[in-house]
């Protein structure tokens, strides 16, 4: 049974970087066709995608945040992270992890459902 | 950027069925993804690729897709079906969007 379970402050204080990690067990991150994603939900909002990290560590990000994202594969550890910089209140949000499935989109590998998740972490921003 | 449009509610008697809509722009070109949150927990794939179920999700929950709509229907909705629902596609621009989401309320 694949298992991610996100670790890291749940306090950043304005224009610091937010890191988090991403634990996976029961699934190798650098094998099989998936994306590595992370996925924030502010309080009583909708889900939004941050981006995702591919089994050879190439990334996608959403287009909105891509300027303060990056995000990292750790094999040694199965681990995957997310780095934000800059971040404001508006970023506070429960930070998920989640992994993708790919689709063929003109034969390219796109991103398609997500089949797994953390349980989800609070990340808040303030002084 | 590639938008989709949810309800913001639907509320269904305990035992009809209940039908949550998902509009975007020719969407049945689109592979459609549906998620269900409870509150306090992680969302859970309920369908995916418009119709299919994984293992574990009851019959009662189907997926559809045509135009610019796709619809997640719940048969036999039952007071554990109360949670919010999303959907969620892939696009070419804006990589992964979701919907806005919808309370499903039991009556």
């Amino acid at each position: 049974q694949v298992q991610l379970q996100e670790s890291g402050p749940g306090l950043v204080k304005p224009s610091q970087t937010l890191s988090l990690t991403c634990t996976v067990s029961g699934a190798s991150i650098s094998s099989g066709s998936f994306y590595w994603n992370w996925i924030r939900q502010p309080a009583g909002k909708a889900l939004e995608w941050i981006g995702g990290i591919y089994t050879n560590g190439s990334t996608t990000y959403n287009p909105s945040l891509k300027s303060r994202v990056t995000m990292s594969l750790d094999t040694s550890n199965n681990e995957f992270s997310l780095k934000l910089t800059s971040v404001t209140a508006a970023d506070t949000a429960v930070y998920y992890c989640a992994r993708a499935m790919l689709t063929l989109y003109f034969g390219s590998g796109v991103l398609d459902y997500f089949d797994y998740w953390g349980h989800g972490t609070l990340v808040t921003v303030s002084s | 950027s590639y938008d989709l449009t949810q309800p913001l509610s639907v509320s269904v008697a305990l035992g009809q069925t209940a039908r949550i809509t998902c509009g975007g722009n020719s969407i049945v070109s689109k592979n459609v993804h549906w998620y269900q949150q409870k509150p306090g927990q992680a969302p859970v794939l309920v369908i995916y690729r418009d119709t299919n179920r994984p293992s574990g999700i009851p019959e009662r929950f189907s997926g559809s897709n045509s135009g610019n709509t796709a619809t997640l229907t719940i048969s036999r909705v039952q007071v554990g079906d109360e949670a919010d629902y999303y959907c969620q596609v892939w696009d070419s621009r804006t990589e992964v969007v979701f919907g806005g989401g919808t309370k499903v309320t039991v009556l």
